[in-house]
């Protein structure tokens, strides 16, 4: 089992462009999180998916739209990336949402200048 | 305020001593605790979680929960030089939350 995947593992931007993030999980997992990781502020949560065709905002949403696409796979979009996106972004699943343990993708490094 | 409280350390200690982490959170509502392993430039890997008041140990590793002063502790024991991380703690309320804290560097010198 490869667990959390996550691509790409590093990505370079200008400001504007647009990207996807891709996360898959195949632990038959029903929750799934996008994070993003900057110093001095922890693992913040931006989007959550607490079951297949389901997705909500977490706490830092602003700039970014998600995708279930199906029970494995969930996705980040950058529609228009600025500097202040520029973060490790990793995905996350647990079995069900909020009270069990969560499971950590290798994580994406994104830099946008 | 943030919602789940850590020292960023970096907190050292020598190897073979107890390693003591704290997590003080403001949710009288959070449920569930977490404590991540992260070593650097990796990803945040599950070391233990403690649900209930009280002590609950797994090999070097106690979790503490104290939900009457709302604090979370993690000791390691015999510290090891492998065990140099950063050391993330999370609580559960509510509906999605799953706050970490920011985080406490630890280093054990050999």
């Amino acid at each position: 089992n490869a667990g959390v995947t996550q691509t790409p593992k590093f990505q370079v931007l200008k400001t504007g462009q647009s990207m996807t993030l891709q996360c898959a999980q195949d632990m038959n997992h029903n929750s799934m999180y996008w994070y993003r990781q900057d110093p001095g502020m922890g693992l913040r949560l931006i989007y959550y998916s607490a079951s297949e065709g389901t997705t909500d905002k977490g706490e830092v949403p602003n700039g970014y739209n998600v995708s279930r696409l199906n029970k494995r796979e969930f996705s980040l979009r950058l529609e228009s990336a600025a500097p202040s996106q520029t973060s490790v972004y990793f995905c996350a699943s647990s079995v069900q949402h909020s009270y069990n343990e969560q499971f950590f993708g290798p994580g994406t490094r994104l830099t946008v200048l | 305020q943030k919602e789940v409280e850590q020292n960023s350390g970096p907190l050292s200690v020598p190897e073979g001593a107890i390693a003591s982490l704290n997590c003080t959170y403001s949710d009288r509502g959070s449920q569930s605790f977490f404590w991540y392993r992260q070593y650097s430039g990796k990803s945040p890997e599950l070391i233990m979680f403690i649900y209930s008041n009280g002590d609950k140990e797994d090999g070097r590793f106690t979790a503490q929960l104290n939900k009457a002063s709302q604090y979370v502790s993690l000791l390691i024991r015999d510290s090891q030089p492998s065990d140099s991380a950063t050391y993330l703690c999370a609580g559960t309320s509510g509906t999605y939350k799953y706050i970490f804290g920011t985080g406490t560097r630890l280093k054990v010198l050999a």
